[in-house]
């Protein structure tokens, strides 16, 4: 079965730090990988996607690493700011199926 | 470019009545096009996904059924809602073959 998981589910640090979210997945076959965020009562913001190809992709202070070999992706949030508290997701799309397979999230707190 | 809109916002309705989420997509064609819902405190699930107008496949056995009458518009519907339907419903869309979901802000549906 086709799982992803997000450990912790819940984050807090004080602003400056570095964030480091991770995502584990069942099956290394995966399609592409796809990171979100979601504010409190909001729909999904899409932040980066990895291709299975790749091994990171980065834009601004995020970047987000890919090992399909031993089935993890992390989201670096670098110099983090209160405004990036957030529910972080990932979500895989493995090649046989025709959907998305979200984690679980993990919420964030910037704590000023 | 691509936009996707989502409505009502929010929907309180009591047990019994029915249902209508609407979904449409702008600026692309032929898309796949998905309903996910956010249970309180836990992961996405998807509900419902449609490759073309009139081919829906769905994810769980439950009490919604969604319809795709048009190439960008979705419907998600019940003809009579449970209390255990309370949830934010997501709508999201994807270019066919392609790698990127993109998600509506969503609907908060609380049945009383």
């Amino acid at each position: 079965k086709q799982e992803v998981t997000q450990i912790p589910a819940a984050l807090s640090v004080p602003e400056g730090e570095n964030l480091v979210l991770n995502c584990s997945f069942t099956d290394s076959a995966i399609y592409n990988l796809q990171w979100f965020r979601q504010d409190p009562g909001k729909g999904l913001t899409s932040l980066l996607l990895i291709q299975s190809s790749q091994r990171e992709q980065t834009s601004g202070r995020l970047n987000a690493s890919l090992d399909k070999s031993s089935g993890r992706s992390t989201l670096y949030i670098a110099a983090s700011q209160p405004g990036d508290s957030a529910t972080y997701l990932c979500a895989s799309w493995w090649a046989a199926g025709n959907k998305l397979t979200f984690g679980g999230g993990t919420r964030v707190l910037v704590k000023p | 470019s691509q936009t996707i809109h989502q409505w009502p916002a929010t929907l309180v309705q009591p047990v019994g009545s029915p249902l209508s989420l609407e979904c449409t997509v702008e600026g692309t064609s032929n898309p796949n096009l998905y309903w996910y819902r956010q249970a309180a405190g836990r992961g996405l699930q998807l509900l419902f996904y449609s490759v073309g107008i009139g081919q829906i496949s769905s994810e769980v056995p439950q009490n919604l059924s969604a319809s795709r009458p048009q190439d960008r518009q979705f419907i998600l519907s019940s003809k009579k809602l449970l209390l255990s339907d309370s949830g934010f419903y997501l709508c999201a869309w994807m270019v066919q073959g392609g790698t990127e979901a993109f998600f509506g802000q969503g609907t908060r549906l609380t049945v009383v």
